[in-house]
């Protein structure tokens, strides 16, 4: 089965320094992998996707992400956390075949930023 | 405003009623689904559409319908609603073709509660 894990549900990091929340997913030809963020009572933003072309992915507000086909993992990073990155993220895979316009979630990690 | 609209935004339900979650979007993307939210689980798929006509159950189907008569729309029916259906549902939409590089688009949420 199509699975995507999220190894930490909750990661607590200080003001300014980096950030890494670790995904693995189950290994598939030609995967797209997604990383979603989701703010306190807010929707799902996109902040990067990996689609084989490059394998490190930058995203939005500084985040990105290094696709290891050897490793079967999408780990998100950030060089140094702002507060207002705490929130919780989503490691999302979608497979191509039947069945590939669906998305399969990770459980997510909620990130900590202590002042 | 270009997107997916999800009404109502918030939803107290007794066990038993039944009511429909709306979902529209203005992009023309052939591709729906809605999604249900719970605390440690992630995003889990409950239905999905390719197009007009066309329904397929996802991850967790049980005690939901959907139809698609339009292009447009895509509504959540719960039949008879149960306090395990209390969750916050996310609608998604993107178009179909060769493009894999994502592209979907997330109403903001529903969030009902089921006493």
């Amino acid at each position: 089965a199509q699975s995507v894990t999220q190894l930490d549900s909750h990661v607590s990091v200080s003001e300014g320094t980096p950030v890494l929340l670790r995904c693995n997913y189950s290994s598939s030809y030609s995967p797209s992998l997604f990383w979603y963020v989701q703010h306190p009572n807010k929707g799902l933003q996109l902040l990067l996707k990996y689609t084989s072309a490059a394998t490190l992915v930058k995203g939005i507000n500084g985040f990105e992400a290094e696709f290891k086909k050897s490793e079967t993992s999408f780990h998100l990073t950030k060089p140094s956390a702002h507060m207002s990155d705490a929130a919780e993220y989503f490691c999302v895979v979608r497979y191509s075949g039947a069945g590939s316009y669906q998305l399969t979630f990770g459980k997510g990690t909620k990130l900590s930023v202590i002042p | 405003n270009a997107g997916v609209t999800q009404t109502p935004k918030f939803q107290v339900l007794k066990t038993g009623q039944s009511m429909t979650l709306q979902c529209a979007q203005d992009m023309n993307h052939e591709y729906m689904s809605w999604y249900r939210q719970d605390p440690g689980m992630g995003l889990r798929l409950i239905h999905y559409s390719v197009g007009a006509g066309i329904t397929d159950q996802g991850e967790v189907p049980n005690g939901y319908n959907v139809s698609r008569s339009t292009t447009e729309d895509f509504p959540l029916r719960l039949l008879s609603a149960a306090p395990s259906q209390t969750s916050v549902y996310f609608c998604a939409s993107r178009g179909l073709g060769t493009d894999l590089s994502g592209g979907y688009t997330f109403g903001s949420g529903t969030r009902l509660t089921v006493v």
